[in-house]
């Protein structure tokens, strides 16, 4: 079945560092690829998405571009703020029984440090 | 208006209580979900509502009951729920089920 393998953390970074986050993806078609970011104590947000090969998503500094032959939608930022500490996760849509399934990374912890 | 809601935000409930969470959206989407999430783990899909019909259940315990009684409401029912049932239920919408999805803030959860 589809499924998504990220780094898992936790990560602490000092302010202002590169940033990171590796995601690859197995799954059958053409997915749609997308990046959650979860901050302590509340739901996810949805920070960017890619929804076919080469395709380049894009928020708040964050990147990360869809690539059909390595399966992998690596999450970039060139400089981490104090604000950016959360939970963040890949995921992919899944197609079942004519519905469309989130398919969740399990989750990388980030620390960002002044 | 561009968000999920979910109430309560906090919920304690005793093993033999019967209890609802309820969430909403005025976002005209026709797909609505709900996860369950544990502490460090992502989210994990329960059901799904497409065009108010669920369109998927995760296998899910019958102690679980969801009901979609509009297309801008959502609510999950529980019953006779286990200490391990405690854990972090969010809400999602989505224009259709092959869009993204909208969270909502989640109703914390403990069964006692």
């Amino acid at each position: 079945g589809n499924s998504v393998t990220q780094m898992e953390g936790p990560v602490t970074l000092s302010e202002e560092a590169f940033l990171t986050i590796n995601c690859t993806y197995t799954a059958t078609g053409y997915p749609s690829l997308f990046w959650y970011v979860q901050y302590p104590g509340e739901g996810l947000q949805l920070l960017l998405k890619a929804t076919k090969a080469d395709d380049k998503g894009s928020n708040k500094g964050f990147e990360a571009t869809y690539r059909k032959e390595t399966t992998s939608f690596h999450l970039e930022k060139g400089s981490v703020q104090v604000s950016d500490s959360a939970v963040y996760f890949c995921a992919l849509d899944s197609a079942q029984g004519g519905s469309e399934k989130l398919v969740f990374g399990k989750g990388m912890k980030l620390t960002v440090n002044p | 208006d561009t968000e999920v809601t979910q109430t309560p935000k906090h919920l304690v409930m005793g093993m033999t209580n019967k209890k609802s969470l309820k969430c909403e959206q005025h976002m005209g989407h026709r797909a609505m979900y709900w996860y369950k999430q544990k502490a460090k783990k992502p989210p994990e899909l329960m059901f799904v509502y497409s065009y108010e019909k669920l369109s998927i259940n995760e296998s899910v315990p019958s102690r679980f009951s969801p009901e979609c009684p509009n297309s801008s409401l959502l609510n999950l029912h529980l019953h006779a729920l286990q200490p391990e049932d405690s854990a972090l239920y969010l809400c999602a919408s989505s224009l259709q089920d092959s869009y993204e999805q909208y969270f909502g803030p989640g109703t914390r959860l403990t069964v006692t």
